[in-house]
């Protein structure tokens, strides 16, 4: 049973660019979330999708966008990157919306410059 | 608004010692309870969680308290070992819908030989 991953581990963007963040989820989990913890802070919920539709959402603007797949694989989108989207991007997959433990990928460092 | 707490940034014990990081929450709708470990260049691990409707969960050298009316976690860890040795998130989910994680900022542990 192979555990989540994400790609790619590291990033640097500047400011105004886009970024695509991609992650699979661990196998028999169809629920995907995303998070981003930016230095010294702990991981601030963006987005999470169920069965390839958003399923609820963070305080985080609409530039940030994402999709699951039929393998339930997710990327993250941000669009108009800016200095303070510098963070690392972490990815939690579940069974059944998230009520089962969330289990996270290593992420994915971005850094704007 | 920090609806979770951890407001020890760092916490160092010895080895064969107990380790006790403590949390504290606001919103009486969390339901769940989750405490997640993270080393460098890694995403958090899964430790051990509690529901909210009970008083104490226990797997191995780590135990976890919470105190309803307190609205305070806390995670035991004996007797602590060197390789325990990284940063302690407490997470708080609230159910409906979706599930989302709201974490503190974390504890740094260290576990001196």
């Amino acid at each position: 049973e192979t555990g989540v991953t994400q790609s790619p581990t590291h990033l640097i963007k500047t400011r105004g660019q886009q970024v695509t963040l991609r992650c699979s989820s661990q196998s028999g989990h169809n629920t995907v979330s995303w998070y981003q913890q930016a230095l010294g802070q702990g991981p601030q919920f963006i987005f999470q999708y169920y069965r390839e539709e958003e399923n609820g959402r963070g305080n985080f603007p609409p530039r940030f966008s994402g999709l699951q797949f039929p393998n339930y694989s997710s990327e993250l989108n941000v669009n108009a990157l800016e200095l303070d989207d510098s963070a690392l991007y972490l990815c939690a997959s579940s069974g059944d919306r998230g009520y089962e433990t969330q289990y996270f990928g290593p992420g994915t460092r971005l850094l704007v410059l | 608004d920090q609806q979770v707490k951890q407001n020890s940034p760092s916490l160092s014990v010895q080895e064969g010692r107990i380790s006790i990081l403590n949390c504290d929450y606001t919103n009486s709708m969390f339901d769940y309870f989750l405490w997640y470990k993270k080393y460098p260049a890694e995403g958090p691990t899964f430790l051990i969680s509690i529901s909210s409707i009970k008083d104490k969960n226990e797997d191995g050298r780590f135990t976890v308290f919470l105190n309803k009316s307190a609205k305070h976690l806390s995670l035991h860890i004996v007797p602590s070992q060197p390789g325990d040795s990284a940063v302690y998130f407490c997470a708080a989910r609230i159910s409906g819908g979706y599930n989302k994680l709201i974490f503190g900022a974390g504890t740094r542990l260290a576990v001196h030989p």
